[in-house]
């Protein structure tokens, strides 16, 4: 089963237009981890937010946990061509970080 | 560093064949891991390991077993090949998969399999 569903499975925005992607988990967590896969290639870990976290910043992402409604939302702001990718979010459970678990992923395009 | 080195890149087998995947890692990294990719369905964990001798299942082990002999190496076996099995393979590993230390996961560049 789906420990991390994203929200939308597709997105498409103009370059320098902000992008928000949505995760949703239904088991208490540790901590949440987004990545990024860019076509053809593995994935890169992008940031990690602590339960005990409510927002984090890496560049131009950005990133809230919300563990009261058990969702996370990733922002990146003044997006680029080369943001174009899958991005997913991952959850541990069961104690620890052993099995995290995927969501499907968004994609995102961003049109120059 | 090279970080999470998955040979080969492509494989076509046939139904019944078996075959090993390589990983291996240069960063002294104690967690080690392999996912398969489907459309649609994102990483779903096949089978993990917490350091050298010591090996879990995920959450689809089936088809599938491992080994953990050094630090370094984690190597996928499939046994008998199946239909199934097409996927994208990624092997990945991480300092220590405890909550509170370093648990962001470094990936390969995948393994697609085709089954005939």
């Amino acid at each position: 089963s789906q420990q991390g569903e994203e929200d939308p499975q597709a997105l498409s925005i103009q370059e320098g237009e902000n992008a928000t992607m949505n995760c949703s988990y239904k088991t208490s967590i540790n901590n949440l981890q987004w990545y990024r896969q860019n076509s053809g290639r593995g994935l890169v870990h992008l940031i990690l937010i602590r339960s005990n976290e409510r927002e984090k910043h890496s560049g131009r992402l950005r990133v809230t946990l919300d563990t009261s409604k058990k969702s996370s939302s990733l922002l990146i702001t003044a997006s680029r061509a080369a943001d174009t990718a899958s991005y997913f979010c991952a959850t541990d459970r069961d104690g620890g970080a052993q099995k995290l678990v995927f969501g499907q992923g968004t994609r995102l395009t961003i049109n120059p | 560093n090279a970080g999470v080195t998955q040979t080969p890149k492509f494989q076509v087998l046939k139904t019944g064949q078996s075959m090993t995947l390589q990983c291996a890692q240069d960063m002294n990294h104690e967690y080690m891991s392999w996912y398969r990719q489907d459309p649609g369905m994102g990483l779903r964990l096949i089978h993990y390991s917490v350091g050298a001798g010591i090996t879990d299942q995920g959450e689809v082990p089936n088809g599938y077993n491992v080994s953990r002999s050094t630090t370094e190496d984690f190597p996928l076996r499939l046994l008998s090949a199946a239909p199934s099995q097409t996927s994208v393979y990624f092997c990945a590993s991480s300092y220590s998969p405890v909550a509170g230390t370093n648990e962001k996961l470094f990936f390969g560049s995948g393994t697609q399999l085709s089954v005939l």
